[in-house]
């Protein structure tokens, strides 16, 4: 049974046209991470949601925001697409902050044209 | 900050032979170590983790080690199959904030020859 559900699995946008990826769980975590991973690189974390806390990474770009409407769903949206934003987009659930395992859901491929 | 990083980007074996991975850290306080699989077009699975208060770790198949005097730990896969053909990565968390935020290393693929 899927616990971390990534909606669409492939999305195509065009370049400056926004897109919204969503990320859903089942297994009631507090806390939900979104990650983007470039060919043959290590997943970079964008930014996390401790509960309803919002957690940004310092480097991660403002064409980027996130948004946790309640426990199980959370949300990327990129205002407007760059061609370097093609990736895999991978959302993550860990049950509380600390050492925890993450629950990764099998990825959104963004294709920018 | 920390900076992660595996020894080799690819790893090649054959089907049987055991197969290790490396992975080394740079902050002495990370306190907590994981190491996922990634096979093509998924996203990470867990595979195995260790604390810092432990030096080894055995799974099914695998056995993770950590070596806090160098900052190195290692992922051994015995009898390595075809399916274990797959990006391995280490993530190391440390406290930051009062949460545990896992950096993850470049990752390691291994090929497996049957």
């Amino acid at each position: 049974d899927a616990m971390v559900i990534q909606n669409p699995r492939y999305q195509v946008t065009q370049f400056g046209k926004p897109v919204t990826l969503s990320c859903s769980q089942t297994l009631n975590h507090n806390v939900m991470y979104w990650y983007q991973q470039k060919s043959s690189q290590a997943p970079k974390l964008l930014f996390h949601y401790y509960d309803k806390d919002f957690n940004n990474e310092a480097d991660t770009p403002d064409n980027f925001q996130s948004r946790r409407p309640n426990t199980s769903f959370c949300f990327l949206d990129i205002r407007s697409p760059g061609l370097g934003d093609a990736a895999m987009y991978l959302c993550a659930t860990s049950r509380d902050a600390g050492e925890e395992t993450q629950y990764f859901g099998p990825g959104t491929r963004l294709l920018v044209l | 900050g920390e900076s992660v990083g595996l020894h080799l980007p690819t790893l090649s074996v054959q089907e049987g032979d055991n197969s290790i991975i490396n992975c080394a850290y740079s902050n002495s306080a990370s306190d907590y170590f994981i190491w996922y699989k990634q096979e093509s077009g998924k996203g990470p699975q867990f595979i195995i983790d260790i604390r810092s208060n432990m030096d080894k770790r055995q799974g099914q198949r695998v056995t993770v080690l950590l070596n806090k005097t160098v900052k190195h730990l290692s992922l051994q896969i015995a009898a390595t199959q075809p399916g274990d053909s797959a990006v391995y990565f280490c993530a190391v968390s440390s406290r930051s904030g009062g949460s545990y935020i896992p950096t993850f290393g470049r990752g390691t693929s291994l090929i497996v020859h049957p």
